[in-house]
C-alpha cells in the first residue's frame, strides 16, 4: 500500500522567513496531494493541494510543487508569521483512499 | 465548503464503559464516511470506512467488535467505542469527500478513559 514520508519532524523559524517541508510517496496511483494545517485539538484544514498533472500551484504565501517521477512534493511558505505556528500534514491520494504523512511542527517565532 | 459536524467535542468515561461519537454531513449526503485516530503528536491513522447501508471495512490490527461503526443514514455515522480503556483515549476524528477529493474533518472527539 501507499507510504508517505514527510520531513523534517519539527521545523523552527523566524518570523518572515520562508519555511519548506517536503514529502514522498510510494504508490505511483496517487493521484491527489492535499496539504492540511492542524491547531492544537482542532481539526485539520485544507491549505492547499495539487493534483498529478500540474507541476506547481501557488496561492499567496503558500506554493506547493510535485515532482511525479521523483515521488516527492513539497510546501512552500514564504513570509511566514507567528499564526503559521501549527502542525502541517501531507497526504497522498487515490480515489478517497487517503494516506497522511507523520506531520510536520512548524513554530514561527517573533 | 461542506460541514462536518461531529459530536461530542470531548468525553471522559469510565473504564468498561462505551461511548458513541457522531459525524454528521450538514449540507452533503455521505455514503462513505472515514474514521481516523490519532494519538498526541501523531499523525490521523484511518480506523475504518463508513459505508452507508453497508457494513464498515476495517484497517488491519483495528478490532471491529470493539469499534463498531453504524452508518445507517447517508448524513450521519456513528463510533462507537465498546468497553473502552484507557489506551483506548485518544482523539478520534471522523472525515467524507462530499465532491469525491477534498476531504473535510470533523471537529474531532477527546475521549479520556479513565
Amino acid at each position: 500500500g501507499e507510504n508517505v514520508e514527510q520531513h523534517p519532524s519539527t521545523l523552527s523559524v523566524q518570523e518572515g522567513d520562508s519555511a519548506v517541508i517536503k514529502c514522498t510517496y510510494s504508490d505511483s496511483a496517487s493521484n491527489y496531494f492535499p496539504w492540511y494545517k492542524q491547531e492544537l485539538g482542532k481539526r485539520p484544514q485544507l491549505i492547499i493541494d495539487i493534483r498529478s498533472n500540474v507541476g506547481e500551484k501557488k496561492d499567496q504565501r503558500i506554493a506547493v510543487t510535485l515532482n511525479k517521477t521523483a515521488k516527492h512534493f513539497s510546501l512552500h511558505i514564504t513570509e511566514t508569521q507567528p499564526e503559521d505556528s501549527a502542525v502541517y500534514f501531507c497526504a497522498a491520494a487515490y480515489g478517497q483512499n487517503f494516506v497522511f504523512g507523520p506531520g510536520t511542527r512548524l513554530s514561527v517565532l517573533p | 465548503g461542506a460541514v462536518v459536524s461531529q459530536h461530542p467535542s470531548w468525553v471522559i468515561c469510565k473504564s468498561g464503559t462505551s461511548v458513541k461519537i457522531e459525524c454528521r454531513s450538514l449540507d452533503f449526503q455521505a455514503t462513505t464516511m472515514f474514521w481516523y485516530r490519532q494519538f498526541p503528536k501523531q499523525s490521523l491513522m484511518l480506523m475504518a470506512t463508513s459505508n452507508e447501508g453497508s457494513k464498515a471495512t476495517y484497517e488491519q490490527g483495528v478490532e471491529k467488535d470493539k469499534f463498531l461503526i453504524n452508518h445507517a443514514s447517508l448524513t450521519l455515522s456513528t463510533l462507537t467505542v465498546t468497553s473502552a480503556h484507557p489506551e483506548d483515549s485518544s482523539f478520534y476524528i471522523c472525515s467524507a469527500l462530499p465532491g469525491g477529493t477534498e476531504a473535510f474533518f470533523g471537529q474531532g472527539t477527546r475521549l479520556t478513559v479513565v
